[in-house]
């Protein structure tokens, strides 16, 4: 079976400093990860993914994701916090036909 | 294109009613799974399905049923609606090898 992982149920960081979301899976196999973000009241917007290649995946907001294949992990990154980043975060695993989520980690970025 | 349409948006029902929550996407996708997210616990995926005629359980499936007549339709139904199911529910598609889910906005639903 597949899981995942969030440790931290909130983060705190001041704007303009790097950030980092935590994020473990547990998969047989070679795993597809996901983050997701969710802004108050909205549906689930798609950050990054990884699938194969490259450990160090970039995505959209000026996101990027480390993939850890010994530690098992798949952080979330970000070089300076905005304000506007504050929001709840899902990290998330699955093979394309099915998606399992973690339990989700609010990030409050503090002016 | 509207991607991912969910409705209704918002439905208060009483214990023992039953109703279908409507998705419906127009993106041609193979894939299409109902999530449920409650405070605290994340997202749970309900059913999912790889393609039309083709349904399977997810992690939380007790009292929810599912169909794919349709490549674009994923209904889902409560049949006897319990106060447990008070979530916020979420339709989501995906194309074969894209890797990444579509969601809907979602449908708030009070049992009471």
């Amino acid at each position: 079976a597949q899981s995942v992982a969030q440790p931290e149920d909130q983060v705190n960081v001041a704007e303009g400093n790097p950030l980092t979301v935590k994020c473990t899976y547990s998969v047989s196999g070679n795993p597809y990860l996901f983050w997701y973000v969710q802004y108050p009241n909205r549906g689930l917007q798609f950050l990054l993914k990884y699938i194969t290649g490259d450990n160090l995946v970039k995505g959209s907001y000026g996101f990027e994701a480390e993939f850890n294949k010994s530690q098992t992990s798949f952080h979330l990154k970000k070089p300076s916090a905005l304000v506007s980043d504050s929001a709840l975060y899902f990290c998330a695993v699955g093979g394309g036909d099915k998606i399992i989520f973690g339990k989700g980690t609010r990030l409050h970025i503090l002016p | 294109n509207a991607g991912v349409t969910q409705t209704p948006k918002f439905q208060v029902l009483k214990t023992g009613q039953s109703m279908t929550l409507q998705c419906a996407q127009d993106m041609n996708h193979e894939y299409m799974s109902w999530y449920r997210q409650d405070p605290g616990m994340g997202l749970r995926l309900i059913h999912y399905s790889v393609g039309a005629g083709i349904t399977d359980q997810g992690e939380v499936p007790n009292g929810y049923n599912v169909s794919r007549s349709t490549t674009e339709d994923f209904p889902l139904r409560l049949l006897s609606a319990a106060p447990s199911q008070t979530s916020v529910y979420f339709c989501a598609s995906s194309g074969r090898g894209q890797g990444g889910y579509t969601f809907g906005s979602g449908t708030r639903l009070t049992v009471v």
